[in-house]
């Protein structure tokens, strides 16, 4: 059974930083392209981040870029995203999630539960 | 960038026929995805390329694709269908793109 386990999320100050993890088990991890996807409070859903099976390549969200890192152990199964200089619009419950790369596209076949992220002065 | 639009809410009376549509710049050339979320829980795939049901999710759903619109649609609606539905594509100079979703509400 897939399971994706995220945690790291909490409350903070404009300018913080953070690090959120996401364990995932159930399935070859090092094979799949991962990403970090958010949803602010009452909105729909945002792709933040995304990373290849190796590690090698990554994507970002313009909002994003240059403050977000996205990295994976998989030698420990962990997608992590690290993220400085948090603003307040970066407020939102952040999901990490497994892509699965069929007949030239990717879609999102397994979700964790979310984490938390609240930047408030 | 590259776009999606959903209608904000759609309503539907129990038992019959939802249709929920996304629509994109000939979106009918990409391979679109469909995520269901209830409140409170993390979003699950319900159509993925067009039109293809995950393991486990009801014959009801099916979805459609063509020209600037793909439709997902939901048979003989039951009150557990209530919930915010996405669409997503990839685009290759966008990334990953979600649609502003839809609120199901079965009446």
């Amino acid at each position: 059974e897939v399971q994706l386990l995220d945690s790291g999320g909490g409350l903070l100050q404009p300018g913080g930083s953070l690090r959120l993890s996401c364990a995932a088990s159930g399935f070859t991890f090092s094979n799949y392209p991962m990403s970090w996807v958010r949803q602010a409070p009452g909105k729909g859903l945002e792709w933040v981040s995304a990373i290849t099976g190796s590690g090698g390549t990554t994507y970002y969200t313009d909002s994003v870029r240059g403050r977000f890192t996205i990295s994976r152990d998989n030698s420990r199964n962990t997608l992590y995203l690290q993220m400085n200089s948090l603003r307040v619009e970066d407020t939102a419950t952040y999901y990490c999630a497994k892509e699965n790369p069929v007949g030239g596209t990717n879609y999102f076949d397994f979700w964790g539960q979310g984490t938390l992220v609240s930047v408030s002065s | 960038s590259y776009e999606l639009a959903q209608t904000l809410s759609v309503s539907v009376a129990l038992g019959q026929t939802a249709r929920i549509t996304c629509e994109g710049n000939n979106i009918g050339s990409k391979n679109v995805h469909w995520y269901q979320q209830k409140p409170g829980q993390a979003p699950v795939l319900v159509i993925c390329r067009d039109t293809n049901r995950p393991s486990g999710i009801p014959e009801r759903f099916s979805g459609s694709n063509s020209g600037n619109t793909a439709t997902l649609t939901i048979s003989r609606a039951q009150a557990g269908d209530e919930a915010d539905y996405y669409c997503q594509v990839c685009d290759t100079s966008t990334g990953w793109v979600f649609g502003g979703g839809t609120k199901l509400t079965v009446l």
